[in-house]
Parts: C-alpha cells; structure tokens; sequence
C-alpha cells in the first residue's frame, strides 16, 4: 500500500514568506509526527497529533510554527515570516496506534527540502 | 551534553568487514529505534528494542537497559549499506529524540 507522502518535495522561499507543508500519513494511522532536520543532524521533534488534536506541540521552535490535521489524516504544517533558519528538511511520519507503547513503528515520509533565501 | 549520543560520526569499511555502531542516552526510555536514512533523506525503521536482542537479516540490534547502551552490528557488509544510521529513543509518550546519526560507507 502507499506509504507515507510529503509535498511539495522541494520548496525555496524568500526570507519573511509564509510556506505550508504537507502530510499525507498512511490511510488508517491515528498519530502523525513532524519533525525537522538540519544539515548533518539527526531529525528533531516537532510535534505529534492523536487524530486530530496536537497531544504533544512542545518541539515548536516558536509561534511562527503552526500545524493542523483537521479531519484527522492529512496535516500541514505551516511557517510564518520565515528566517534563513528555517531551512532544512522537514519530515513526516505516522504510526498506527499512537499510544507509545513499546511495538510501535513510525513510517516516515521522504521529507519536504525547505530553503529559506 | 546531548542526550543521545552515537559513535563514530563517521565510518568507512571495506565489503565484507563487519561494522559496530554505538548508541548512548542519559535518560530513561520505553524504548530504543534503530533507524537507516539513505541519500536523499528516506528513513526506515530497522529495528525497536526494549530489552534484548534483534536479527534481521545481516542486521544485529542489542541494547543493555542497566548501561543505557545500545548497538547495531552489520555483519558481512556490501556496498548497499552505505547510509546514514541514526539512534532515537522514546522517552515515554511519543516523542522521540535522535542522534546525529553515523555516516558509512562501504567500499567493494
């Protein structure tokens, strides 16, 4: 079956600009993670949705951070007035249960590449 | 002091050799992901351990609770293994928290 999709794949944007990003999880999977990735780094967490409330937002950098899954499949993650800093590879992943337990498997998407310019 | 650390940064190995890569945390975890990313930036899900030991494939994953020490073992490495591995654990709840990830490269 389709695994997890990211759009765009590639995304360059001017410093200030507002971008979306979106996720399309595996049909069926209750938790939908976000997560960023800066140049030879691993990814850092951003944010885990149970259906469609944020259980979890505490890996938003700031404000200028937003993200939605409002009927609970498709999210996009949203960024204002972006900053250079913004730049990196912002990944997707979901999983079926979402309760943490320990047989849990987190499917990843191949991750929108955002350069702020 | 990050709270998970992996070792070495860097890897290279020639074909056939086999390679350890080494994982550390400092906090108390439900469970330990063995991740591979290839170029490009696709993840895959190895292995997740909470005690013990995993083999799949030419692939080892073990993991001492008591030392907060985990590592993965290739054994009879190919070119094809070339990638980026990275170590995450999951603190209770879902978020999980990486490593920088170890780069290898296996040359024929």
């Amino acid at each position: 079956g389709a695994g997890v999709s990211q759009t765009p794949s590639n995304k360059v944007t001017e410093k200030g600009k507002y971008v979306e990003l979106r996720c399309d999880p595996i049909s069926g999977h209750t938790a939908l993670y976000w997560y960023r990735q800066s140049l030879g780094q691993g990814p850092e967490f951003l944010i885990y949705f149970q259906g469609t409330g944020a259980a979890d937002d505490s890996g938003l950098p700031n404000d200028r951070f937003f993200a939605v899954r409002p009927e609970g499949s498709v999210s996009t993650l949203k960024i204002q007035r972006t900053e250079r800093g913004d730049s990196a590879v912002y990944l997707c992943a979901s999983s079926s249960l979402g309760t943490g337990g320990r047989g849990e498997t987190q499917y990843f998407g191949p991750g929108t590449r955002l350069l702020v310019l | 002091k990050n709270e998970v650390e992996q070792s070495p940064q860097n890897l290279t190995a020639q074909e056939g050799e086999f390679i350890t890569i080494n994982c550390s945390y400092s906090v108390g975890i439900s469970a330990l992901h063995w991740l591979q990313q290839h170029p490009g930036g696709g993840i895959v899900s190895l292995f997740m351990l909470s005690s013990g030991k995993k083999k799949h494939g030419r692939l080892i994953a073990t993991i001492n609770i008591q030392e907060k020490h985990s590592s993965l073992h290739i054994t009879a490495s190919h070119p094809r293994d070339s990638a980026v591995y990275i170590c995450a654990v999951r603190q209770g709840g879902n978020k999980l928290v990486f490593g920088a990830g170890t780069i290898l490269r296996v040359k024929s």
